[in-house]
């Protein structure tokens, strides 16, 4: 079994500042993770994942996302906020072994003010 | 390349009408998925496929069917249109790699049942 859970529908920051969306997961065995990003009417975009290996994980539009196993979580983060990060913010989990379909949370929307 | 295409981008139906949601990807991909995204569900998967001939149900996979002819086309057909189908659909795919890989996402088709 695998879910995922995005604790907050919607993050507030001001542009410049730095931001987190939160993704908690559960798995029974090794988790893949995924950040996606859906931008108004249009299809979802890859940002990062993790897969093994170095718990940090960087990946487009200077977003990085850390896994921490023991909190089993993959914030996403990013040091200094844009307006146009604007969007809404999916996770994903799926675990390894298991179904190739991986399951989404919610969404989180992200809204940077100027 | 142009990647996944859905079409249509918008449509209207009457309440009892059927209709076939097209999805094309010219990657190559092994596996192609249709999720639903709802405001507050985030996406749910309706049906999946791991390759031509193979298709294989979701979470909400009642009121529509799929095929897999080819490798290329993933379409999906509502029999009876109900307005609780009123939704925003779209079409993944992603190549076999035991799920090691991130979907690539199709545009999106919003569809209103009246």
């Amino acid at each position: 079994a695998q879910s995922v859970a995005q604790p907050e529908d919607q993050v507030n920051v001001a542009e410049g500042n730095p931001l987190t969306v939160k993704c908690t997961y559960s798995v029974s065995g090794n988790p893949y993770l995924f950040w996606y990003v859906q931008y108004p009417n249009r299809g979802l975009q890859f940002l990062l994942k993790y897969i093994t290996g170095d718990n940090l994980v960087k990946g487009s539009y200077g977003f990085e996302a850390e896994f921490n196993k023991s909190q089993t979580s993959f914030h996403l983060k990013k040091p200094s906020a844009l307006v146009s990060d604007s969007a809404l913010y999916f996770c994903a989990v799926r675990v390894a072994g298991g179904s190739y379909i991986p399951t989404f949370g919610r969404g989180t929307s992200l809204i940077v003010h100027p | 390349n142009a990647g996944v295409t859905q079409t249509p981008k918008f449509q209207v139906l009457k309440t009892g009408q059927s209709m076939t949601l097209q999805c094309a990807q010219d990657m190559n991909h092994e596996y192609m998925s249709w999720y639903r995204q709802d405001p507050g569900m985030g996406l749910r998967l309706i049906h999946y496929s791991v390759g031509a001939g193979i298709t294989d149900q979701g979470e909400v996979p009642n009121g529509y069917n799929v095929s897999r002819s080819t490798t290329e086309d993933f379409p999906l057909r509502l029999l009876s249109a109900a307005p609780s189908q009123t939704s925003v659909y779209f079409c993944a795919s992603s190549p076999r790699d035991r799920g090691l890989v991130e979907q690539y996402f199709g545009p999106g088709t919003r569809l209103t049942v009246t």
